[in-house]
């Protein structure tokens, strides 16, 4: 099974400030015959569900705003929030989509506060 | 618009069962795959359960194999879980989820209902 960890656990960030969560998949997530990274990033803020941000590890979901991005390939993976809005304080969830037969195995979350 | 809602869910003894359903609208239904996640209170989120479109293709995590049943009713629009042999560590919320479907059965979840809370305690 694939496990996938992130870090920090929590960060704090300033109004305006980057923001970067990183991912990380105990196999690759890369299918070579298509070069896709099957890894999806989504935002859940408290009582709500997840929403989908990012997939194909750095394809914006129509309505995201510019200011998240999503890059990397293979095992390793960066969610990075530009310029840090109000908005953005929640958890941050990976999740990979490659395995066979399908497990879309969760990263445990980042939180994201403002400091 | 389209939209998932998820019902059924409640409090259950250990030992007990608890069938969950998802109504689904305002998108094709029976031409995707849908999926069962569920996240335990102030804890992250677990995939639990995968259908195809036609119900031939089924999936769970270990945890639940043998006691949980997902099916689905295209006629309908619905999605369902039976969970038998319920346990304390069953006790989340359950969402269900419906993927982009660009990646076929390899897809991120782009859909989510709010959410049903089961709650399994004596």
């Amino acid at each position: 099974d694939i496990v996938m960890t992130q870090s920090p656990d929590s960060l704090a960030v300033s109004l305006g400030e980057r923001a970067t969560i990183n991912c990380k998949s105990s196999q690759s997530v890369l299918y070579s015959s298509n070069n896709k990274n099957y890894l999806a990033w989504y935002q859940q803020k408290p009582g709500q569900p997840p929403k989908l941000l990012i997939y194909w590890a750095s394809t914006r979901e129509s309505g995201v705003p510019d200011r998240f991005s999503g890059s990397g390939s293979g095992t390793d993976f960066t969610l990075t929030i530009s310029s840090l809005q109000a908005e953005d304080v929640a958890v941050y969830y990976c999740q990979q989509y490659y395995s066979t037969p399908p497990s879309f195995t969760f990263g445990p979350g980042t939180k994201v506060d403002i400091k | 618009e389209v939209q998932l809602v998820e019902s059924g869910g409640g409090l259950v003894k250990p030992g007990g069962s608890l069938r969950l359903s998802c109504a689904a609208s305002g998108f094709t239904f029976s031409t995707y795959n849908m999926n069962w996640v569920r996240q335990a209170p102030g804890k992250g989120l677990e995939w639990v359960s995968s259908i195809s479109s036609s119900s031939t293709y089924i999936y769970y995590t270990d945890s639940v194999k043998g006691r949980f049943t997902i099916s689905r009713d295209n006629a309908k629009n619905s999605l369902f879980l039976q969970m038998n042999s319920l346990r304390a560590e069953d006790t989340a919320v359950y969402y269900c989820a419906r993927p982009t479907g660009d990646g076929g059965s390899y897809s991120a979840f782009d859909i989510w209902g709010q959410g049903t809370m089961v709650t399994v305690s004596s």
